[in-house]
């Protein structure tokens, strides 16, 4: 399979943990987006990577997330001291990616759900 | 601010007929894309149709077309032939053209469908 993956898929951990979550992108894509959906909601962006660099981040984005791609290719999206309010599915998506307005179509992996107890 | 919405929380319809979900949207940019995305329970976004801002024809992938009405800002989807599968949530998003911030997409709130037999 050649999409988008995420890993781990579903992840429970205790209130001020640490967790990681990796994005492995379609192979050449250039751009990697993270999202996070909460029950009920649309996906809400998080940051956006154009090939290593990291072009946006959204105010839903605290100093406890940070997100890196450092060789251009997998991404890694980590929370700190994670807090209940943290509990959401994130969403890795890659895209082809130019400077005009294109049909490229983005492509979502399966998410990885966090539960934070 | 580009914004996306989708005013029809829920809907019902009976399997076999046909099925609009509307999709209203605001930018300022007269380059843009829209997208409609298909979230099953297992939490996949599954992309479903894409319409750029200046494609003269409305866009269509089998049984997904794009009803695109650019001066009215609307671009609902309509599924032809509903099937029990199709049961699932529908995500309208809005991409704008350039490197940095216009990159990402937004998505509205989502409408749930749900097929009756």
């Amino acid at each position: 399979d050649t999409g988008v993956s995420q890993d781990p898929r579903h992840k429970i951990t205790k209130r001020g943990q640490n967790v990681t979550f990796r994005c492995d992108p379609i192979s050449e894509h250039n751009r990697l987006y993270w999202y996070r959906q909460t029950l009920g909601q649309g996906p809400e962006f998080l940051t956006y990577f154009q090939n290593e660099a990291q072009l946006e981040k959204s105010r839903l984005l605290s100093d406890r997330f940070s997100a890196e791609r450092p060789k251009g290719s997998f991404s890694t999206l980590e929370i700190q001291r994670t807090e209940q309010g943290d509990s959401a599915m994130y969403l890795c998506a890659s895209s082809l990616g130019g400077g005009i307005p294109s049909g490229n179509t983005i492509y979502f992996g399966e998410g990885s759900w966090l539960t934070v107890v | 601010a580009q914004k996306i919405t989708q005013t029809q929380p829920g809907m019902f319809v009976q399997e076999k007929e046909a099925v609009t979900l509307d999709c209203t949207y605001d930018t300022s940019d007269q380059s843009y894309g829209l997208f409609w995305y298909k979230q099953p329970s297992s939490g996949e976004m599954i992309f479903l149709i894409y319409q750029g801002s200046y494609d003269e024809q409305n866009a269509t992938e089998g049984r997904y077309s794009l009803n695109f009405q650019k001066a009215r800002k609307s671009a609902n989807l309509v599924i032809s032939a509903s099937q029990l599968g199709d049961s699932a949530m529908y995500f309208c998003a809005m991409r704008e053209p350039g490197y940095s911030s216009a990159s990402k997409i937004i998505f509205g709130s989502g409408t749930r469908l749900s097929i009756r037999p």
